[in-house]
């Protein structure tokens, strides 16, 4: 299986400050066929059900704020929020989709 | 919008049977493009994809469930239902539904339900 690593495991940022959150894959998740990275980045805040942010590494889902964005390549992926707001409060996931089982990094905490 | 609800008991025994609905509205079962996928979070060991099943019947599982799970698709009900069989503690989890995105590599989920937690205990 395609194990993600996600670092660190919670961090605390303050308002308007920015958040880096980092996902490793032990495989390459680069698709050749279109030269995209197979890696999904979701945000689950308390209650809720894990909501899509970014796919194919970089690409933001409808809806999702600007504030998020997505870069990486080969096996080293990076979510970045730009200007932390309380709403952003939640825990963020990577989830690799190259090869079955589709698996998923251990989370990342954002706190403020 | 499509919306997605699981349902079914929250406490099984060991060893018995683990079987869990999930209702979609807003969306079509029958159309391509799409899986519809069970996914499970356990409190210390994060999230888990069990398995998901296409519009055609073809089903795709973990194998770390080691051929105890079925998935079954009702498209005149919209729903698609999962069963674990031999359940132990470990498998006590808020299970997922959730609607796949199909690639050429793989999925990702685009749409969850609430979740629903099963508890596995005497």
């Amino acid at each position: 299986d395609i194990v993600m690593t996600q670092s660190p495991d919670s961090l605390a940022v303050s308002l308007g400050e920015r958040a880096t959150i980092n996902c490793k894959s032990s495989l390459n998740l680069l698709d050749g066929s279109n030269n995209k990275h197979c890696l999904t980045w979701y945000q689950q805040k308390p209650g809720q059900p894990p909501k899509l942010l970014i796919y194919w590494g970089s690409t933001r889902a409808y809806g999702v704020s600007d504030r998020f964005s997505g870069s990486g390549s080969g096996t080293d992926f990076t979510l970045t929020i730009s200007s932390l707001q309380a709403e952003d409060v939640a825990i963020y996931y990577c989830q690799q989709f190259y090869r079955a089982p589709f698996t998923f990094g251990g989370g990342t905490r954002v706190e403020i | 919008q499509v919306q997605l609800q699981e349902s079914g008991p929250g406490l099984v025994k060991p060893s018995q049977t683990l079987s869990l609905t999930c209702s979609v509205s807003g969306a079509s079962l029958n159309s391509g493009g799409f899986y519809w996928s069970w996914i499970r979070q356990h409190p210390l060991k994060g999230l888990e994809w069990i398995g998901h099943i296409y519009h055609t019947g073809n089903t795709y599982f973990n194998p770390s469930l080691k051929g105890r799970v079925t998935i079954s698709l009702d498209t005149s009900k919209s729903q698609f239902s999962l069963k674990i069989n031999s359940v132990t503690a470990a498998d006590t989890a808020l299970y997922y539904c959730a609607r796949a995105r199909k690639y050429p590599t793989g999925v990702d989920f685009d749409s969850w339900g609430q979740g629903t937690l099963v508890t596995v205990s005497p």
